[in-house]
Parts: structure tokens; sequence; C-alpha cells
């Protein structure tokens, strides 16, 4: 079955600081990749999502890159603010509906 | 637009008991509604994927007569826990979409199960 990795499983930065994220998956028909943010208690909210045909997606704070041919994608989040601190899950899907989703990272933002 | 919600947001019941969690999708009609279940500090692991009118398809180790699903209109479908015990206990969300492949899925704020 597919297999999602994310790394890193932990990340901490400073305040104003920039975090990355990398997603990586093993099959090659995924074609709709999003990104999600969990705080705790809650379910899942998207942040952004890319599809196969474009490379490269931003909105404001948050970009989203994605390299079809090594099958990783990764999640940019810029000028971090504390409110950034959550779990955050990959979830690319192949060529069924069924979301599986990365391991997930916990990013904590430092005031 | 394209809120799910779910009812209730915690329970706790008795070892044995079942329990019912309702999934809405609030404006817009769901063709397809997903349940997950989280363990702490876990990823979202798929359980079932039902569709309107239809019987749910369960994931590889998910009792289907365990979990029971029911989809029974295009904008509710419930999860009823059987004969809960303990290791049950676990964060449980639906989520929705409104086509059958390749879309986005809007999930609900998940239903936090404490079983004693």
């Amino acid at each position: 079955g597919e297999n999602v990795e994310q790394h890193p499983s932990t990340l901490s930065v400073q305040e104003g600081d920039s975090a990355v994220i990398k997603c990586t998956y093993s099959d090659s028909a995924s074609n709709y990749f999003p990104w999600y943010k969990q705080e705790l208690g809650k379910g899942p909210q998207l942040i952004i999502d890319i599809r196969s045909n474009v490379g490269e997606k931003k909105d404001q704070r948050i970009a989203v890159t994605l390299n079809k041919t090594a099958k990783h994608f990764s999640l940019h989040i810029t000028e971090t603010q504390p409110e950034d601190s959550a779990v955050y899950f990959c979830a690319p899907i192949s060529g069924t509906y069924k979301y599986i989703f990365g391991t997930g990272t916990r990013l904590k933002v430092l005031a | 637009g394209a809120v799910v919600s779910q009812h209730p947001s915690w329970v706790i019941c008795k070892s044995g008991t079942s329990v019912k969690i309702e999934c809405r999708s609030l404006d817009f009609q769901a063709t397809t509604m997903f349940w997950y279940r989280q363990f702490p500090k876990q990823s979202l692991m798929l359980m079932a994927t039902s569709n309107e009118g239809s019987k749910a398809t369960y994931e590889q180790g998910v009792e289907k007569d365990k979990f029971l699903i029911n989809h029974a209109s295009l904008t509710l479908s419930t999860l009823t826990v059987t004969s809960a015990h303990p290791e049950d206990s676990s964060f449980y969300i639906c989520s929705a979409t409104q086509r059958k492949v390749y879309n986005e899925q809007f999930f609900g704020p998940g239903t936090r199960l404490t079983v004693l």
C-alpha cells in the first residue's frame, strides 16, 4: 500500500523564522497533495493543496512545492507565529479518493 | 461553506455499552463520508468509507460488526461503537466529500470517546 512519511517529526523554530516540512510518498499515481493543520482536540483543517500539474503554490505565508519525479512535496511557512504551533499532516491521494495521512509533524513556534 | 459537524464532541461510557456518533454536512450534500480514528500523538487512520444508500467499505483490520456505519442521507452518517471496551477509547473524526474521486475532504471537529 501507499507509504507516506513526514520529516521532521518535531520542529521547533523561533517566532519569525521559517519552517519546512517534507512529505515523501510512494504511489506514483498520486495527483492531489494537501496539507492539513490539526490543533489539539480538533479535526484537521486544510491549509493549502496542490495538484500534480503545478510545481508550486503560495498563499500569503504558506507555500507548497511539489517534486513528482522524486515523489515528495513540502510545506513552507514563513514568518512563523505562535498560533502556527500545531501538528501538520500531509495526505497525498493516489488513484482513489482515500486519504493516506502522513506520520505528522509537531511544530512548535517559540515566542 | 463546506462545514461538517459531529455530535457529540465528547462522550464517556461504561464498558459493554454502545455509543452512536453523528456526522453531518451542514451546507452541502456529501456523496461520500469517511470515518477515521486517531490515538494520542498518532496519525489519522481510515476506518471506513460510506456512500449514501449503500454499505460501508471497511479498511483491513476494522471489525464491521463492532463499528456500525449508516449513511442514510446525503447529509448524515452515523458511527455506532457496539459493546465498547477501554481499547476503543480514541478520537473519532469524520470527513465528507462532494464527489467520489480526487476531491477535497472536509473534516468534522472530532468526537472524543472514553470507555471506562
